[in-house]
């Protein structure tokens, strides 16, 4: 199946500092990319779209200043979360429709802890 | 965001026993999908399903799209200690963004 990306798998940030995620679509080219965030034994919550070449489509509650996405090319997006605060630590992924998107491809996740 | 209706939400199940595990939803889907997610990764798609009714296998994963298309089961056979994890089912609908919503998952735990 498609592969997609995800870097890197675990960070420690202290509080304040900001922390970029990126998502890449290694064999498939991606217009549109999901971020979700995940807390332990919960299911996966959609934070937000990324869309190529336009602005990010973000769900309600999300804040899109505190969580900034970049879709730069057809296989990067990047999820950003600035100053960020202990309670931002939480288990980030990311995902691709692939074989025109009826199918959802995640990467491997990524495990932010704030200090 | 809408969630669909999982269960069991835990299982305790010695190798060798068969697993059955279902989702509901009160919103008809084009798009069926299961996920099995191990601690610390992303979820792995193991089964997709286009079609109501449809019955497809993946070794000894099978799983079933409802005729109402509100629904999917997702069955186990001969369960072995590697099948340990979360398995999620996620529901879709095309003509959109095909974005998967997502049940909370059923924890499946294997007694060797």
């Amino acid at each position: 199946g498609a592969v997609v990306s995800q870097h890197p798998s675990r960070v420690i940030c202290k509080s304040g500092t900001s922390v970029k995620i990126e998502c890449r679509s290694l064999d498939f080219q991606a217009t549109t990319m999901f971020w979700y965030r995940q807390f332990p034994k919960q299911s996966l919550m959609l934070m937000a779209t990324s869309n190529e070449g336009s602005k990010a489509t973000y769900e309600q509650g999300v804040e899109k200043d505190k969580f900034l996405i970049n879709h730069a090319s057809l296989t990067l997006s990047t999820l950003t979360v600035t100053s960020a605060h202990p309670e931002d630590s939480s288990f980030y992924i990311c995902s691709a429709p692939a074989v025109e998107g009826r199918r959802a491809f995640f990467g491997q996740g990524t495990r932010l802890t704030v200090v | 965001g809408q969630q669909l209706n999982q269960s069991p939400q835990s299982m305790f199940i010695q190798e060798g026993e068969d697993v059955s595990m279902n989702c509901t939803s009160s919103s008809i889907f084009n798009t069926w999908l299961w996920y099995k997610q191990d601690p610390g990764e992303g979820p792995v798609l193991l089964i997709a399903l286009y079609k109501a009714g449809e019955l497809t296998s993946n070794g000894r994963l099978t799983a079933q799209f409802g005729i109402t298309r509100k629904d999917s089961f997702l069955n186990i056979s001969a369960s072995i200690p590697s099948d340990v994890g979360i398995y999620f089912c996620a529901g879709q609908m095309s003509g959109g963004s095909y974005i998967p919503t997502f049940g909370r998952g059923t924890s499946l735990i294997v007694h060797p």
